[in-house]
């Protein structure tokens, strides 16, 4: 069974700095997709970035980038520039790849920046 | 934009009652899931659904729980006698359905949160 673990439970961050957010997976699986969701305080659930294992160009969504170390099984969120809006809970995923599977998350990061 | 959309928002019932929890996937999407979030916890995977059919569940979703697509576009999660621990925010997801090992991206509704009292 795949497990996907986020030792930080809280992090802040000031506005305009950078912050990444840690993430590691286990699977036998060799393609897979990994995935940041973001959860602000009405709980919506918003994909914020996805990545291909097979892809070794790590994903970028503007502010958004990822740091995606298949061997290591590590797969770190970046996000430049912090804006008060990007204040919430952040979500790792971890996705088989046959195309219609569940969704196997990680326990969350709560994100607060701070202006 | 089309979304998924749940129903009620919000949802107090009593220990041992009957809930009916609703989504509106969207419309040409064919693939349908719930998930649930106990406060302060991670999201749990429950069940997929699939041309009538429940395509995987997890161990959490156990015989009080049930799932249906009544008509052309609702699709429910029923949980037969609630107890305390069925407390929860329950997302519904839906995706597209294409080859296998295509991705399809799940898109989630905003949650009905379960209050069981």
């Amino acid at each position: 069974a795949q497990t996907v673990t986020q030792s930080q439970p809280e992090m802040s961050v000031q506005e305009a700095e950078t912050v990444t957010l840690s993430c590691t997976y286990d699977t036998s699986e060799n393609n897979y997709y990994l995935f940041w969701y973001k959860q602000p305080p009405s709980r919506q659930m918003i994909l914020v970035i996805r990545q291909e294992a097979y892809k070794q160009q790590n994903a970028t969504e503007n502010r958004f980038s990822v740091n995606f170390q298949k061997a290591a099984k590590s797969f770190s969120l970046k996000i430049s520039d912090s804006q008060l809006g990007d204040t919430a809970m952040y979500f790792c995923a971890f996705m088989k790849p046959s195309g219609n599977t569940p969704l196997v998350f990680g326990k969350g990061t709560r994100l607060s920046v701070i202006a | 934009e089309p979304e998924v959309t749940q129903t009620p928002s919000h949802q107090v019932t009593q220990m041992g009652q009957e809930v009916i929890l609703r989504c509106v996937p969207i419309s040409n999407h064919l693939y349908f899931y719930w998930y649930r979030q106990i406060l302060g916890q991670k999201v749990e995977f429950l069940v997929s659904f699939y041309n009538n059919e429940i395509s995987e569940k997890s161990e959490i979703f156990d015989d009080q729980f049930s799932v249906e697509r009544p008509d052309g576009s609702n699709f429910t999660l029923k949980i037969r006698s609630t107890k305390l621990e069925d407390s929860a925010m329950y997302f519904c997801a839906s995706s597209w359905s294409s080859g296998s090992g295509v991705y399809n991206e799940q898109f989630f509704g905003p949650g009905t949160r379960l209050t069981v009292l």
